[in-house]
């Protein structure tokens, strides 16, 4: 089974409006998540790395005011996308890497922004 | 910087027939290589990794590579292809085992015909 799920896998809003997705590590604990998009028919590309109790690290050209990260707790990070526009519209994929080294990738959130 | 590239956007096999699909890399440090599948609509599942030690790498669903140093090479092959296999596949490099620093390939679109 999934030991990084995400939600909501689906989600559809009005533009003007804010998007929160959740990441989430089931049997491990995650001090570090990483935070992906991916347009259609293309590869993941970064956005940030999340860092708990501390400032996500975003990479360059990611507009930190419009993509904001938490990373609560050791099993949770959330991406808040704020004022959404259609632009937004994307797969976003979060990762989490357990003690072992392997990385773990959720299942995927579909956001489509109105 | 690390950079990957796969050859080939699109393969088509029929069914039964071998699978290869090209993943070429550059890094200035020993890598890490991996290949992830991606079902649409879905995350990325690990099929296998390299790290160290064996150059030829067996991971699941009959999936094999082999990490060619002198060809900075990790090609993806499976000797019979199932119509189940049909997916997106990424390579992927990185400096350590830990997801810091993944650069993902494009991504090769697999086809299987019956």
């Amino acid at each position: 089974g999934a030991v990084v799920s995400q939600h909501p896998s689906r989600v559809i809003c009005k533009s003007g409006t804010s998007v929160k997705i959740e990441c989430r590590s089931l049997d491990f604990q995650a001090t570090t998540m990483f935070w992906y998009r991916q347009f259609p028919k293309q590869s993941l590309m970064l956005m940030a790395t999340s860092n708990e109790g501390s400032k996500a690290t975003y990479e360059q050209g990611v507009e930190k005011d419009k993509f904001l990260i938490n990373h609560a707790s050791l099993t949770l990070s959330t991406l808040t996308v704020t004022s959404a526009h259609p632009e937004d519209s994307s797969f976003y994929i979060c990762s989490a890497p357990r003690n072992t080294g392997e990385l773990f990738f959720g299942e995927g959130s579909r956001l489509t922004v109105l | 910087a690390q950079s990957v590239t796969q050859l080939g956007s699109h393969v088509s096999v029929s069914e039964g027939a071998l699978v290869l699909l090209r993943c070429n890399y550059s890094s200035s440090v020993p890598p890490y290589l991996f290949w992830y599948v991606q079902y649409p609509n879905q995350g990325l599942q690990l099929l296998l990794k390299y790290t160290t030690g064996a150059t030829l790498v067996k991971g699941i669903n009959g999936f094999e590579a082999e990490f060619k140093k002198s060809e900075t090479s990790f090609h993806l092959t499976k000797p019979s292809a199932h119509m189940s296999d049909a997916a997106e596949y990424f390579c992927a490099v990185s400096e350590d085992n830990y997801g810091q620093n993944f650069v993902f390939g494009p991504g090769t679109r697999l086809s299987v015909l019956p």
